[in-house]
């Protein structure tokens, strides 16, 4: 079956570094997606990944293992405005969407 | 207005009721997508449009009724709902995927339903 794992929650500091792990298993694969939602919001898009390394957009970077089936999403410099959900999808053969549970990222002053 | 649009943005019905959810998206994408998304569960895909034809239902109850006159509008008719119904309910659109390949969803605010 298909299926994507993340934590359910996350606590770190402002100005901290945190790094949200995703393992997933797809049917065929056709990328990572990592997604961010504020509560009572819309998700919103963060980056993708289809080949093996790191990709860095600003403060936020995205990790691909395609033989591990892992991703990770890193986020530099926290700001209190990054609590939110954080949304693992990989894409599968078909180009839909399987997406975890969501990790929510709690900050603390 | 831009983005992906869904009206309304809170609804409260009864098991008897009959309701629809409206979409609309301003990007010029040709997919579009229902999702329900419950507390601490993943999002959960329920149709597919690509180019106005429904390539995607995952088996989805009869009661969840989805219509796609255009490119830019989605909706979802609802009746006779279940309390475990209530969730909140998501509109996406995004390129064509079958021909473009991967490309990423755009949300809009979602409609808080609750089943009474």
């Amino acid at each position: 079956g298909q299926n994507i794992d993340q934590p359910t929650e996350m606590t770190a500091t402002e100005g901290a570094i945190v790094q949200i792990n995703c393992t997933y298993q797809t049917s065929g694969f056709n990328g990572l997606f990592w997604y961010q939602q504020h509560a009572g919001e819309a998700p919103t898009f963060l980056s993708y990944n289809v080949l093996d390394g790191l990709e860095e957009k600003g403060r936020f970077s995205s990790f691909l293992s395609r033989s591990k089936g892992y991703s990770y999403l890193l986020l530099k410099e926290l700001q209190m405005k990054d609590s939110a959900s954080y949304l693992c999808a990989g894409m599968d053969s078909n180009y839909q969407l399987i997406w975890g549970a969501g990790t929510k990222l709690i900050i603390k002053p | 207005e831009t983005g992906v649009t869904q009206t309304p943005r809170h609804l409260v019905m009864g098991m008897t009721n009959k309701k629809s959810l409206k979409c609309e998206q301003h990007l010029g994408h040709n997919a579009m997508y229902w999702y329900k998304q419950s507390a601490k569960k993943p999002l959960e895909l329920m149709f597919v449009y690509n180019f106005k034809e429904q390539t995607e239902n995952n088996s989805v109850p009869s009661r969840f009724s989805p219509e796609c006159p255009n490119s830019s509008h989605l909706f979802l008719h609802l009746h006779t709902l279940q309390p475990e119904d209530s969730a909140l309910y998501l509109c996406a659109s995004s390129q064509d995927f079958l021909a473009g390949g991967p490309s990423e969803q755009y949300f809009g605010p979602g409609t808080r339903l609750t089943v009474t």
